[in-house]
């Protein structure tokens, strides 16, 4: 089945520090779709990338999305104790809505 | 509240007892997941509804998990015979399944099973 690997799986940042997270699937992806999930909360959709190549921006987070569609990025500029949580890429597996969501990368922002 | 609400948010149950978790999705919304989420893991897919028809269950453990959604809207997880290794979050997500569109899908806030 499809595997979708994220690295690195754990991310310490002193405030300030800029993050990046990337997202690697074994198998071409029609979209990506990103989430973040605050300690003890569950998982709110971020953005979700199609196009190959494309990239977007939210505030300080850049996402992007590969040439092959493949991987995919999340880079955060000068982080925020407000940006701690854990980051997970999704991609869809099938004809439909499933997504297979990555390993997750868990980031801590040191003030 | 417009969001996806889940209950029980806690549960506790003894090894071998049955337990019912329920979700009901945002209004409309004719997509609904299940997901089971381990301590430190990702959400793992569990079980996908659109509307009241149930199109893939490939991701439930054993046959002792068993989901439903009879008029399309509200859903309910069943675990019989409860074990320890089904103590996890059970996640419920809905989505407005617009074909072509943003798939965004809204979670609910979980419910932490524990077996013990």
């Amino acid at each position: 089945g499809q595997q979708v690997m994220q690295i690195p799986q754990y991310q310490h940042v002193q405030e300030g520090e800029d993050f990046t997270t990337y997202c690697n699937s074994s198998t071409t992806l029609s979209n990506i779709q990103w989430y973040k999930q605050r300690p003890g909360g569950h998982p709110v959709f971020l953005i979700q990338l199609v196009k190959s190549g494309e990239v977007k921006k939210q505030k300080r987070l850049t996402f992007q999305f590969g040439e092959a569609k493949k991987n995919s990025s999340l880079h955060i500029t000068a982080t925020q104790t407000t940006d701690v949580g854990t980051y997970f890429c999704a991609g869809p597996e099938g004809g439909y809505q499933k997504v297979t969501f990555g390993t997750g990368t868990k980031l801590q922002v040191i003030p | 509240g417009a969001g996806v609400s889940q209950s029980p948010r806690y549960k506790v149950a003894k090894r071998g007892q049955d337990v019912a978790l329920r979700c009901d999705p945002i209004s409309g919304h004719v997509s609904l997941f299940w997901y089971q989420q381990a301590l430190g893991q990702g959400p793992e897919f569990l079980t996908y509804f659109q509307n009241e028809a149930q199109l893939d269950k490939s991701g439930l453990p054993s046959d002792r998990f068993f989901a439903e959604r009879p008029e399309g809207s509200v859903s309910t997880l069943k675990i019989q015979r409860t074990q320890q290794e089904d103590s996890a979050v059970y996640l419920c997500a809905s989505s407005l399944a617009v074909v072509g569109g943003y798939n965004e899908q809204f979670f609910g806030p979980g419910t932490r099973l524990t077996v013990l």
